[in-house]
């Protein structure tokens, strides 16, 4: 099955920096790969994704890009603000729509 | 994106006993999946319900452990049988939006003494 890695596993930026993250995947078949983010005590919610066909896709400051070849895709937070800190997942999703997740990278946004 | 709610929100139960719970969208929906999200861990994902049939378990669930039912396009179950302190965990359903997004419930924070 699909096998997600997800580094750094903690991640402390500075309020106004940027912070990225990085997932590689194992199954050239997965074609839709979604990130969430999960703050304490809540559901993950979707913040943005990316599908096979597209090489990034951006949405005011979160950006996603995804690299078919090397088979690695990564999040983007521009200017970040305390507000980001939570954990995010990424996961890769195979044509059964079933999601495989990464372990999760805490980030940390220090005013 | 789509109304999810889950019941219980929460419980405690004594090992060796079963918990059902359940989860409602607020609209039709082609596909609902239940995952596992242990204490300070990732999601793994359980099983797809899938409507009209039995369930699609993935490695390690088995349906004698956790049974589903989706009786319709909008409800799905998941029952936790034979609990024991292992099965400690956040579950949660999530729904297939025709986007191919998956929208997540609220979560039933399970705790097994």
């Amino acid at each position: 099955g699909e096998n997600v890695e997800q580094h750094p596993s903690t991640l402390s930026v500075q309020e106004g920096d940027s912070a990225v993250i990085k997932c590689t995947y194992s199954d050239s078949a997965s074609n839709y790969f979604p990130w969430y983010k999960q703050e304490l005590g809540k559901r993950p919610q979707l913040i943005i994704d990316i599908r096979s066909n597209v090489g990034e896709k951006k949405d005011q400051r979160i950006a996603v890009t995804l690299n078919k070849t090397a088979k690695h895709f990564s999040l983007h937070i521009t200017e970040t603000q305390p507000e980001d800190s939570a954990v995010y997942f990424c996961a890769a999703s195979d044509g059964n729509n079933r999601l495989a997740f990464g372990k999760g990278n805490q980030v940390v946004v220090i005013p | 994106s789509a109304v999810i709610s889950q019941k219980p929100s929460r419980d405690i139960c004594q090992r060796g006993t079963s918990l059902t719970i359940q989860c409602q969208v607020d609209s039709q929906v082609t596909m609902m999946f239940w995952y596992r999200q242990q204490p300070g861990q990732s999601l793994t994902l359980i099983a797809t319900a899938n409507q009209g049939s039995e369930a699609t378990y993935e490695s390690g669930f088995v349906i004698d452990k956790f049974p589903i039912s989706r009786p319709n396009l909008t409800f799905s179950t998941l029952t936790v049988s034979n609990m024991s302190p292992e099965d400690s965990s956040i579950y949660l359903c999530s729904v297939l939006r025709p986007s191919y997004e998956q929208y997540f419930g609220p979560g039933t924070r399970l705790t097994v003494t």
